[in-house]
């Protein structure tokens, strides 16, 4: 079965310092990968997927085949990016299996 | 446009009642998604309609749970004999010609 890991639960970092969000997949095909954003009592929201290959936010995410991965970088953390990360797998017109989530925290 | 909405946002019932939880797609949209999520979890797949019909219902837990959309527009998640342990987020998506999954603010569902 499709699996996505999220090692961590949550993550502090000072403003301004550089993130990584980890997500690790297992899937021995070619899925596609997203990244959803929870803010603070908003709704589940895409934040961007692999095959765009775009910044959202100031965040990027490569995906990495030969080590399943598909972690989340920004290089400067603003206060405003505090919430929940959601790493998601999804093969073609299939429910999204998602990771447990990591909580981002972001200190002045 | 209007994004996906459900209702009700919050619901509270007691152990062994029945409950409807709503789904209103964005408009246009064929395919439609029930997930649920736990506290401390991310959101879990229930079932997923493609128009009227049930395209996958692998993730329905038990017999106490079942879905319709009818008119391949609303759909309407039932739960029968409500237990503590289907206390959760019940959140709903939608999907066009693309795969992007379109997420409604989900329903607060609490079984005392």
């Amino acid at each position: 079965a499709q699996r996505v890991t999220q090692p961590e639960k949550l993550l502090s970092v000072f403003k301004g310092a550089p993130v990584e969000l980890k997500c690790n997949y297992s899937y021995s095909g070619s899925p596609e990968l997203f990244w959803y954003v929870q803010y603070s009592r908003q709704r589940l929201q895409l934040l961007l997927r692999h095959i765009s290959r775009e910044s959202i936010k100031g965040f990027t995410a490569d995906l990495n085949k030969g080590e399943t991965s598909f972690h989340l970088k920004k290089p400067f953390a603003q206060e405003e990016d505090s919430a929940m990360y959601y790493c998601a797998l999804l093969l073609s017109h299939t429910p999204l299996v998602f990771g447990k989530g990591t909580r981002l925290s972001v200190i002045a | 446009g209007a994004g996906v909405s459900q209702t009700p946002s919050n619901k509270v019932t007691e152990k062994g009642k029945y409950v409807e939880l709503r789904c209103d797609p964005i408009s246009g949209h064929t395919a439609l998604y029930w997930y649920r999520q736990s506290l401390g979890q991310g959101p879990e797949f229930l079932i997923y309609f493609q128009g009227t019909g049930a395209a996958d219902d692998s993730g329905l837990p038990n017999d106490r749970f079942f879905a319709v959309r009818p008119e391949g527009s609303v759909s309407t998640l039932k739960i029968q004999r409500t237990e503590r342990g289907d206390s959760a987020v019940y959140l709903c998506a939608s999907s066009g010609t693309g795969d992007t999954q379109y997420f409604g603010p989900g329903t607060r569902l609490t079984v005392l």
